[in-house]
């Protein structure tokens, strides 16, 4: 599977869009970007996943570049329950195997 | 809501003794994961099944793991003997046979603290 690189940590004022980046640069073509968050304490929650076309769902959006080298996660009226570690990850449909990195650490700010 | 449950949610022992953390999938769903999460490590992928069969335990130390699924509504990760570095909050994810099948369902997770 593809390695990704996030930021360690990013800060976000509550009730404004939060995007989390993530670089996958050395992807591959059947390999789909997938994200996870963690709230402290919580087993990690499935947020959203993408090929190459944008995806959005009543969570989150995934914006995918036309290379798929990158994407952004965005949480676009980010809440104080929103705060946790998201992690990004690439991997082969059908490979059920998650791989976690480090991830982004969120914290929304009132 | 359906929801992965996992027991016990908090274990405290000592070195030396067997722990035995179980695993109660969403009903339905036919594949079951056990991951470890350290401060060091992260989360890491020990073992998973699939229609109760392993698939892979690559992530798993087998001399003192060992992972187990009685039946459909059951999964078991046991660890004898138990040594301080196991120390670690352990977590089971179940996933659906069909519709939602590029999810994985966490459980809360068992703390385990090895004395």
């Amino acid at each position: 599977d593809a390695k990704t690189t996030q930021p360690p940590s990013m800060d976000c004022a509550e009730g404004r869009a939060a995007n989390l980046p993530c670089n996958h640069s050395t992807i591959s073509g059947n390999e789909y970007v997938y994200w996870y968050r963690q709230i402290h304490s919580q087993g990690p929650q499935y947020i959203i996943h993408g090929l190459k076309n944008n995806e959005t769902n009543e969570m989150a959006s995934l914006i995918i570049t036309e290379d798929r080298k990158s994407s952004t996660l965005i949480l676009p009226h980010a809440t104080l329950r929103d705060t946790a570690v998201y992690y990004c990850i690439v991997k082969i449909f059908g490979n059920e195997k998650l791989t976690f990195g480090t991830g982004t650490r969120l914290t929304i700010i009132p | 809501d359906a929801r992965v449950t996992q027991t016990p949610r908090d274990k405290v022992t000592e070195m030396g003794q067997e722990v035995t953390m179980r695993c109660q999938p969403i009903l339905g769903h036919n594949t079951v994961f056990w991951y470890r999460q350290t401060m060091m490590q992260g989360l890491e992928l020990l073992a998973y099944f699939r229609n109760r069969a392993p698939l892979d335990d690559s992530g798993m130390p087998k001399d003192r793991f060992s992972a187990e699924m009685p039946d459909a509504t059951l999964a078991t990760l046991k660890i004898q003997p138990s040594e301080p570095r196991d120390s670690a909050v352990y977590f089971c994810a179940s996933g659906p046979p069909s519709g939602r099948i590029h999810e994985q369902f966490f459980g809360p997770g068992t703390r385990l603290t090895v004395l």
